[in-house]
């Protein structure tokens, strides 16, 4: 089955700098990678996602770029601010509703 | 829109008993899906059920059943609860797979805000 690697667990950074996660998979058939952000007592909530048919995707502070050929997609979050600061995960999937997702990453931003 | 409602938000149950979880997914969306959160292993995927039929399945003990309505709500039921069935649970639902030339696309999932169970 499909595993997903994400690094780092642990992300601070000062307000204002980029945070970068990055996450590895294994299933070259996969074609779906979203990317969630669960704040605390809270569900996790897409942020953005890209698909295999492209190579990255930006939505004003955030972007997501997809190496197919490295299996391994990145969330780039530039200007970061305090409301940042929540658990990140991605995930990857290939049309079966079952998403396979990454450990998360706890982002910290401090003001 | 209203969002996914997940019933109750918190729930303390004892050793043994068992437990029934509801989650209403987004209107017009048929596809549910449970997953078990907790700090040491993350997101686990439980079952997916589509049209009232459970289309996919975890690893996880027989213990763990769910079901889906014909309006599409759908619940889970823990039976024989153990100490490590602590955990947040999550519901998501989704639309339809998009089949394309290029092939299935899964669509978004819409999380709704879990439920906290509590073995004691």
């Amino acid at each position: 089955g499909e595993n997903v690697e994400q690094h780092p667990s642990t992300l601070s950074v000062q307000e204002g700098d980029s945070a970068v996660i990055k996450c590895t998979y294994s299933d070259s058939a996969s074609n779906y990678f979203p990317w969630y952000k669960q704040e605390l007592g809270k569900g996790p909530q897409l942020i953005i996602d890209i698909r295999s048919n492209v190579g990255e995707k930006k939505d004003q502070r955030i972007a997501v770029t997809l190496n197919k050929t490295a299996k391994h997609f990145s969330l780039h979050i530039t200007e970061t601010q305090p409301e940042d600061s929540a658990v990140y995960f991605c995930a990857a999937s290939r049309g079966s509703y079952i998403p396979t997702f990454g450990r998360g990453t706890s982002l910290i931003v401090h003001p | 829109k209203a969002g996914v409602t997940q019933t109750p938000r918190y729930l303390i149950k004892t050793r043994g008993q068992q437990v029934t979880l509801s989650c209403s997914p987004i209107s017009g969306h048929r596809s549910v899906s449970w997953y078990q959160q907790t700090p040491g292993q993350g997101l686990q995927f439980l079952f997916e059920y589509f049209s009232e039929t459970q289309r996919n399945k975890g690893n996880f003990p027989g213990r763990f059943s769910g079901r889906q309505f014909s309006n599409s709500r759908s619940e889970m039921n823990v039976s024989t609860l153990e100490l490590g069935d602590s955990a947040l649970y999550l519901c998501a639902s989704s639309l339809e797979i998009v089949k394309t030339t290029r092939g299935l696309w899964d669509t978004e999932a819409f999380f709704g805000q879990g439920t906290r169970l509590t073995v004691v």
